[in-house]
Order: C-alpha cells, then sequence, then structure tokens
C-alpha cells in the first residue's frame, strides 16, 4: 500500500515568502499525485495534480510543484504567498493502474500567513 | 449541480447510538468514495464504490460500519453502535468514471461526528 510524508507540519511564513512544501510517498509503481489545499471553513479542493507528462505542475493560484521520480518526491513551491494562502495543504497519492483508486493522504501542513 | 453536498454537516451522538450520513455526489459521477478525517491527520480512505457496487473497503471499516449506495447515485455511511473513538469528520468524494489513468476526486464538506 502507498503510503505519504510530509514534514514541518506547522509552517508560519510572512506575505511575500517563499514556500516549498515536502511531499514524500512510497510506492514503486506508477501513481498519480496530487496536492489538495483546505482553506478556513471550507472543505478540500483541488490545487493541483500530475498524471504524466511535463514533471513540473502549474496549478491554481501560483502554486506549482515538481514530480521527482528518483526520489519519490512532489513537493509543492510559491514564490511569494499571500495571507489569503493561509490554510491546510495535503499531499495525495493514488495508483489507478493497479486498480487502486484509493487517495492516500500525508499528514498536511498547516500554513499560516502573517501579513 | 454545484458540486458534492452531505448531510447533516454536524452530528452529536451519545455512545452506544446508531447514525446514518448521507452523500449526494456530482451528478454523473460514477465513483463515490468515504474518507475519515481525525484532528491533525490527512484523511483516511474507508471505501469506494462505482456505480452501486462496492468495490473496495478499508481494514478500518469495522463491522459496526455499513455504507450503501442503492441506485447508484447517493450514498449513506451508518455506524452503529458508535464509540467515542468513531469521534471524527466523515468526508465524501465522487469522480467520474473515465477509461484513462486520471481520476480527480472532488470532496464534499464533511459531517462532523461528535461522540459523548
Amino acid at each position: 500500500a502507498q503510503s505519504v510524508s510530509q514534514h514541518n507540519h506547522h509552517v508560519i511564513l510572512s506575505e511575500a515568502a517563499s514556500l516549498e512544501l515536502g511531499c514524500n510517498y512510497s510506492y514503486g509503481g506508477t501513481v498519480n499525485l496530487f496536492w489538495y489545499v483546505q482553506y478556513p471553513g471550507q472543505h478540500l479542493q483541488l490545487l493541483l495534480k500530475y498524471f504524466s507528462g511535463d514533471p513540473l505542475v502549474k496549478g491554481i493560484k501560483g502554486f506549482e510543484a515538481e514530480f521527482i521520480k528518483s526520489k519519490f518526491s512532489f513537493n509543492l513551491r510559491k514564490p511569494s504567498v499571500q495571507w489569503s494562502d493561509t490554510a491546510e495543504y495535503f499531499c495525495a497519492v493514488n495508483a489507478p493502474f493497479r486498480g487502486n483508486n484509493r487517495l492516500a493522504f500525508g499528514k498536511g501542513n498547516q500554513v499560516v500567513v502573517i501579513p | 449541480d454545484t458540486g458534492v453536498s452531505q448531510d447533516p454537516r454536524h452530528k452529536i451522538t451519545k455512545r452506544g447510538q446508531n447514525v446514518t450520513f448521507r452523500c449526494d455526489p456530482i451528478s454523473e459521477h460514477n465513483r463515490l468514495y468515504w474518507y475519515r478525517q481525525t484532528l491533525g491527520q490527512g484523511p483516511e480512505f474507508l471505501t469506494y464504490f462505482q456505480n452501486e457496487a462496492q468495490l473496495e473497503k478499508s481494514r478500518l471499516l469495522s463491522d459496526r460500519f455499513s455504507a450503501e449506495r442503492p441506485k447508484g447515485s447517493f450514498s449513506t455511511l451508518e455506524i452503529q453502535r458508535t464509540e467515542q473513538g468513531d469521534s471524527a469528520m466523515y468526508l465524501c468524494a465522487s469522480s467520474p468514471q473515465s477509461s484513462g489513468s486520471d481520476d480527480e476526486q472532488f470532496f464534499g464538506p464533511g459531517t462532523r461526528l461528535t461522540v459523548l
């Protein structure tokens, strides 16, 4: 079964700072990778996803993520954060090629952006 | 149709009582998923339907839990004889059936269960 690791559960930074959240997964086969975001009081929303092709994926709100297969990583980045980026961020993986559609999530990163 | 909806949004119950939650997926989404999320954790998979067929169940889903999707549209999740450890946010997600591997799941707002 696949598993996902996210480190630095709590991140506090100032507006305009750069953000990078790490995500490592354990699974030997082909996977799909996702970053979901949960803003305060709202439900989980998809930020970006990787299925195949260019390993640098651009998502909404200026976020991007890079898939590095050799490192089993899918790190999320934003060059300059805003107060509105305060949220919880979850990395997730599934392996539908193996008939495994379930998403395995990491524990999440609670990000607080100080104005 | 604006998204996945769940009802109720909050449920408080006493230990030992039964509870039932409902999920309405996005129209024409064939796949429906249930997850559970506790404080400080990411969502954990419980079970998955394709149309009315329950195709996968997690070991987290004890025999006190049962899920149905009788007509391939809405789904219910029932917990019998609730325990305090069942307190969590129960999330529903749906996705369209695709011939490829692009299985993006759309999440509902969740039902927060508190067992006293």
